[in-house]
């Protein structure tokens, strides 16, 4: 069974720009959540989705968006970017309804912002 | 607000020791408790997860112990090899798990000498 991927895997932009990252979840997994990790703050919850909607939201502005799409496959945006938005962008996906508690993540997506 | 912290940022140990992390977190509403083991360059990968009805779970070569009064969260690795070397990251969930909300402590690097 294919574990959670992400695309890209590494990514330089310059301030100012805006980004796209994109999430496959697991087969049958409808739970997507993302995460912002960086060495100062560490593991940071920014979004979750569940069946095209957000249900949770981190502290973060609202250059920070995303969105999921039928088949469960998800995308975050960050807009106008910042050199702090330097960071590894995790996305876990969760079975719910009828399965497990377990959070898989990816191998996340390496963002640098110069 | 929300935290949950680690008491050792490092901690080394001879390969065939048992190693032990430590968490404390803060939110009395936490119903939900999570290791995971993250290895350089992947995302992190879980561990196991306790319930706060419950006071200890055993794994495969991992215990977790939870001590509710106190709001302190341990991970006992037994016969620690060089494969356990890794960061490892407690978190917790209010949600029961059943959300992907999770907040992360800031993680412990565990070193294993062989």
């Amino acid at each position: 069974k294919a574990g959670v991927t992400q695309t890209p895997r590494y990514l330089i932009k310059t301030r100012g720009q805006q980004v796209t990252l994109s999430c496959s979840p697991i087969s049958g997994h409808r739970s997507v959540s993302w995460y912002q990790q960086t060495p100062g703050q560490g593991l940071q919850f920014l979004f979750e989705y569940f069946s095209e909607t957000q249900r949770n939201k981190g502290n973060f502005p609202g250059r920070f968006s995303g969105r999921q799409f039928s088949n469960s496959r998800s995308e975050m945006n960050v807009s106008t970017l910042e050199l702090g938005d330097s960071a590894l962008y995790l996305c876990a996906s969760k079975r719910m309804a009828g399965g497990g508690n377990e959070q898989f993540f990816g191998p996340g997506t390496r963002l640098t912002v110069l | 607000g929300e935290s949950v912290g680690l008491h050792l940022p490092t901690l080394s140990v001879q390969e065939g020791d048992n190693s032990i992390i430590n968490c404390a977190y803060s939110n009395s509403a936490s119903d939900y408790f999570i290791w995971y083991k993250q290895e350089s360059g992947k995302g992190p990968q879980f561990i196991i997860d306790i319930r706060s009805n419950m006071d200890k779970r055993q794994g495969q070569r991992v215990t977790v112990l939870l001590n509710k009064t106190v709001k302190h969260l341990s991970l006992q690795i037994a016969a620690t090899q060089p494969g356990d070397s890794a960061v490892y990251f407690c978190a917790e969930n209010s949600g029961s798990g059943n959300t992907g909300k999770l907040i992360f402590g800031q993680g412990t690097t565990l070193q294993v000498k062989p």
